[in-house]
This record gives structure tokens, C-alpha cells and sequence, in this order.
């Protein structure tokens, strides 16, 4: 499809429960990008992948985040044990030719909540 | 690593008039696209315009356009004749070689 369909829209996690996010990229696009947006709207890099690659993780908070791009199957992005201050939206973007482009094109963002 | 600072936490303008947000950048690449994102409350983000930096004629969609001054690292947006639909945030971004970098966002709020 010609839009980066994200589900679910939101998700309600108790505190120590895991929280798993989806993300379908355009089809042709080989760059996936996760971005977590805190409530007072920074953008924070999460991970990038080439494909099934992963480019750049620099912005993963290892202990708990993980995230996989296999092939024939949405990317996916999981919290172990999510905390209270995982509560965000997490945007999920792609891209077709690379980092360097004419722009990502954006999900319409997972709201994760955690109580 | 490369910076983007938005100076200007909130703007409000006038409708039908125009209004400037501010962008800075801080980089030592010399290849890189510059963008400015809207987010509306949906929050989903939508590309309002882009420039690429090796191009010295600024940017221009409609009713947008930029300010593009290399050398001073910044990259301002201006609309003209705003629009109630024009009220959101607004987000500065930076991409070079690895990722895109946003700035910390603009509210902007249209007076009827």
C-alpha cells in the first residue's frame, strides 16, 4: 500500500508488562525508521533498519527494547517490562532509496500507556 | 552529532496574515536535506516542505516557503495568509548520512 500502516493505535500496558508494536513500511520502501515521541513532543531516534538489517540502533535503550524487520512480515518493535516513562507515541517511517532522501513518509503513530 | 534548535516554543498569528518559525542547525556534513514537518493533533506528521542543502534557490509549496541560509546554519518557514488548518506543531528536522534529527517543535496557533 502507499501509506506505513501502524498498529495498534494505542495500547494500554500495566507497569513490568511487554508491549509489542507493529509496523508495515510501503511496499518497495527498504529503510524502516522507529521514533519515539514523549508527551512533551521530542523526537527521540529509536533504530533504523535496511531491510531485514539493522543500520543504526544507536538510540535503542538495549536492556529492554528490541525491534525486528523480517522479510514478508510487518516490523515489529517490543518492550520488555515497560516502565512508566515508556508512555509515548512511537512513530514508525520508510523510505524508499535510503537515509539520505526526499523524506520519510510516517505512521500514524502507536500511543502506548502505561499505568 | 548534529543539532536542531527551535527557538520558538509557541507563535501565534493572525488569520490571512503571515507568520516566520525559526530553525537552527548545528552540522559538519556538507550533503544533507532539511524539512519541516506539521503535526497537527491526529499527531500524525505530514511533510510541509524540503530543501536540499547543495541547492541555493530556497524551497517553495504554495502558500510556504523557506528561508535557507547555508553558511548561518538556519532554515526558517514562512506562511502566508495563515489558515485555521494551519495551526499545529511544527517540527524543524535535519537529515544527513544516518538519521533524521528533529528540533523541539513550534505551536503554532491561528487567531480567527
Amino acid at each position: 500500500g502507499e501509506e506505513v500502516a501502524q498498529t495498534p493505535k494505542h495500547l494500554v500496558r500495566g507497569e513490568g508488562q511487554k508491549a509489542k508494536l507493529y509496523c508495515a513500511p510501503i511496499k518497495g520502501h527498504s529503510y524502516v525508521f522507529w521514533y519515539q515521541q514523549v508527551l512533551k513532543n521530542e523526537f527521540k531516534f529509536l533504530i533504523s533498519f535496511q531491510n531485514e538489517n539493522v543500520f543504526d540502533e544507536t538510540g535503542m535503550p538495549k536492556e529492554r527494547f528490541s525491534a525486528k524487520c523480517l522479510p514478508n512480515s510487518p516490523c515489529s518493535l517490543e518492550i520488555q517490562a515497560t516502565k512508566l516513562e515508556d508512555s509515548a507515541v512511537y512513530f514508525c517511517a520508510s523510505s524508499p532509496r535510503g537515509v539520505l532522501t526526499h523524506g520519510y513518509t510516517f505512521g500514524s503513530g502507536t500511543r502506548l500507556t502505561v499505568v | 552529532a548534529q543539532t536542531v534548535t527551535q527557538s520558538q516554543p509557541e507563535m501565534s498569528v493572525q488569520e490571512a496574515e503571515t507568520v516566520t518559525l525559526s530553525c537552527t542547525y548545528d552540522t559538519s556534513e556538507s550533503d544533507y536535506y532539511l524539512f519541516w514537518y506539521k503535526q497537527p493533533p491526529s499527531r500524525q506528521m505530514i511533510l510541509v516542505i524540503r530543501q536540499e542543502a547543495y541547492k541555493q534557490q530556497n524551497a517553495t509549496e504554495n502558500r510556504f516557503s523557506v528561508n535557507f541560509q547555508k553558511a548561518a546554519k538556519s532554515f526558517s518557514l514562512k506562511i502566508s495568509d495563515s489558515q485555521l488548518g494551519d495551526a499545529a506543531m511544527y517540527f524543524c528536522a535535519f537529515q544527513g548520512a544516518q538519521k533524521l534529527v528533529f528540533g523541539q517543535g513550534t505551536r503554532l496557533t491561528i487567531n480567527p
